[in-house]
């Protein structure tokens, strides 16, 4: 079945520490997200890539990088300059070229810094 | 720049009773706006869409939205809340295909028997 494939679902790391969340997806779209959720905030956009080798920054970048070399995979180290970590972690995709405007959400990582 | 503002953090309905959950949204130009349902650590579902045409907006389980331009909004309604539907809800919008989406806060609802 095609999807996105977030990995693993909880990930605890000491501070410190950089770590790097997975996202798959094999749905054949272009476009990659990350968002962060905290607890009354909703979804706040951390990086997005609309072609692979290239990717934007969103709202709340600091602290975060990525990479998108190949079409399928989106990953997110979350590195020790981020001063919060702790927090759910979801990837979606969309196929804006094939007409489909909305994101597409995988399961999502819970990270929590211990 | 868009926002999307969701009112009321938390909405408690009985079951059987109407849910009203209420979105409204800033934009420049014709919006895309979303719906989506998410169900604890899960990721996010999607509840409707509205892109262009009619502004009555049906979706999945019983749900539908109206885009009222006049007005911003983009409220989601359920003639007949059912204990399932108990989960958070977002509203969420964007300015074009392809760009990422700008969430509101989130609205969780409950259902009481």
């Amino acid at each position: 079945d095609g999807g996105i494939t977030q990995s693993p679902k909880y990930l605890f790391r000491k501070e410190g520490q950089n770590v790097t969340l997975s996202c798959e997806q094999n749905l054949n779209h272009d476009a990659m997200y990350w968002y962060r959720q905290d607890p009354g905030q909703g979804l706040r956009l951390i990086y997005y890539s609309q072609i692979v080798n290239d990717f934007q920054k969103g709202d709340i970048a600091e602290g975060y990088s990525v990479s998108r070399e190949k079409k399928e995979s989106f990953p997110l180290t979350v590195t020790s300059a981020q001063k919060n970590p702790t927090a759910f972690y979801l990837c979606a995709s969309s196929f804006p070229t094939g007409g489909t405007v909305e994101a597409f959400f995988g399961q999502g990582t819970r990270l929590t810094v211990v | 720049a868009q926002s999307v503002t969701q009112l009321g953090s938390h909405v408690s309905v009985s079951e059987g009773a109407l849910v009203l959950l209420r979105c409204n949204y800033s934009s420049s130009v014709p919006p895309y706006l979303f719906w989506y349902v998410q169900y604890p650590n899960q990721g996010l579902q999607l509840l409707l869409k509205y892109t262009t045409g009619a502004t009555l907006v049906k979706g999945i389980n019983g749900f539908e939205a109206e885009f009222k331009k006049s007005e911003t909004s983009f409220h989601l309604t359920k003639p007949s809340a059912h204990m399932s539907d108990a989960a958070e809800y977002f509203c969420a919008v964007s300015d074009q295909a392809g760009t990422a989406l700008i969430f509101g806060k989130g609205t969780t609802l409950s259902v009481s028997s």
